[in-house]
């Protein structure tokens, strides 16, 4: 059973930077794309980045364009997000996603989530 | 960008009814529509993809159909643990979205 696990949640202030990192319990991780999808306090879900298995095709959410980066090394089977100017509007619970194999835009693990709260 | 817009936002009712809940696009998705199903404080779960396949190990209670633009999940007979919020996703092209949701509540 794949599991994944995120770390990096935390507190800054607005304009401050915070980097998300997704551990991936599989011996295949090279067989599917990751994403991170997010909700805020109360919200719904929005999905905010994907990479594909070789990293060359990477997607964004208008909302993070330019101040988000998402990065996968295969050999440590990790996906790593950095947030950069983050805003209040970026307080979330951001879920690690796995996308189904070689299926790109259908989650079936999710991580249990890491908290990022932005506030002065 | 899609917008997906589901209905209702909220639904009152008890175990063992049949329900169904909406979801439309606001351009064609084909098949390529999702439902999941997250529970208070617990990340989504992947019940349909691809409008009508269940995910492994959920139950055969639950269906979904539709084509293009509109899409239904239909829950055949609700059991206590099926009350949660449910999201459709497509994912016909980047950006991926959700729908706002559909809360069942008792």
């Amino acid at each position: 059973e794949v599991q994944l696990l995120e770390s990096g949640g935390g507190l800054t202030q607005p304009g401050g930077s915070l980097r998300l990192s997704c551990i991936v319990s599989t011996f295949s991780f090279t067989s599917f794309g990751m994403s991170w999808v997010r909700q805020a306090p109360g919200k719904g879900l929005e999905w905010i980045s994907f990479v594909s298995v070789g990293s060359g095709t990477t997607y964004y959410a208008d909302s993070v364009k330019g101040r988000f980066i998402v990065t996968r090394d295969n050999s440590k089977n990790t996906v790593v997000l950095q947030m950069n100017s983050l805003t209040v509007e970026d307080t979330a619970v951001y879920y690690c996603a796995k996308s189904a194999d070689g299926v790109w835009g259908r989650v079936d693990v999710w991580g249990q989530g890491t908290v990022v709260t932005v506030s002065s | 960008e899609i917008v997906l817009t589901q209905s209702p936002a909220t639904l009152s009712l008890s175990p063992g009814e049949r329900v169904t809940l909406s979801c439309r696009a606001s351009q064609s998705v084909a098949e390529y529509l999702n439902w999941y199903q997250q529970k208070t404080g617990q990340p989504p779960r992947l019940l349909i993809y691809d409008t009508s396949n269940r995910a492994a190990g959920v139950p055969a209670r639950f269906s979904g159909s539709g084509s293009g633009t509109d899409f239904t999940l239909t829950v055949s007979s609700l059991e206590p643990e099926d009350f949660a919020i449910y999201y459709c996703q497509h994912r016909d092209s980047w950006p991926y979205t959700f729908g706002q949701g559909t809360k069942l509540q008792i």
